[in-house]
């Protein structure tokens, strides 16, 4: 089963323009990590926030989480053609237990 | 260190064959994770590893599928008398004390 959904399913933008995705989930986390995916490849980890933790940055990237409200959004700023990909959002229970993956945001970026 | 590795890349099967996929951790990764991704949706999980130890099955592995991790190194997933409902990607990824997860490039099964 699927813990996350991810809206919007499909999201397609311009070059430069900047991307938000967001994930919702249904029990208590310990963490949430959001994933991309490229067309028929594996999944790369991008960025991980914590439970106690609001919002966190890495390069282009900024998430933000809201524990009350049981969401996340994934912000691309600045978007490149290669950022086009599939990004999942996936929530850790925390009890060395497994990853519970969301449906994806299908993200189309052209020129 | 050559990150995770899967084997093959992609098998056709007829439908009631037995198939069997490795997957090769990075190595000193202590955690070992089999999940299925179908089209358009996201991975799912079926079984989960800490060195040799299966430590958790989901209930989409049927009686058919049995995965293993001999030597808490390499795993095998088996799935005996393929069904067309089985053709997927079949997605390995381990990790090591940490809680992000690092993914092969899948298998992907067609059963025709």
């Amino acid at each position: 089963s699927q813990q996350g959904e991810e809206d919007p399913q499909a999201l397609s933008i311009q070059e430069g323009e900047n991307a938000t995705m967001n994930c919702s989930y249904k029990t208590s986390i310990n963490n949430l990590q959001w994933y991309r995916q490229n067309s028929g490849r594996g999944l790369v980890h991008l960025i991980l926030i914590r439970s106690n933790e609001r919002e966190k940055h890495s390069g282009r990237l900024r998430v933000t989480l809201d524990t009350s409200k049981k969401s996340s959004s994934l912000l691309i700023t600045a978007s490149r053609a290669a950022d086009t990909a599939s990004y999942f959002c996936a929530t850790d229970p925390g009890t060395a237990s497994k990853l519970t993956f969301g449906t994806g945001t299908r993200l189309q970026v052209t020129l | 260190d050559t990150g995770v590795s899967q084997d093959p890349r992609h098998k056709i099967t007829k439908r009631g064959q037995n198939v069997t996929f490795r997957c090769d951790p990075i190595s000193e990764h202590n955690r070992l994770y089999w999940y299925r991704q179908t089209l358009g949706q996201g991975p799912e999980f079926l079984t989960y590893f800490q060195n040799e130890a299966q430590l958790e099955k989901s209930r989409l592995l049927s009686d058919r599928f049995s995965a293993e991790r001999p030597k808490g190194s390499f795993s095998t997933l088996e799935i005996q008398r393929t069904e067309q409902g089985d053709s997927a990607m079949y997605l390995c990824a381990s990790s090591f004390q940490e809680e992000k997860l690092f993914f092969g490039s899948g298998t992907q099964l067609s059963v025709l």
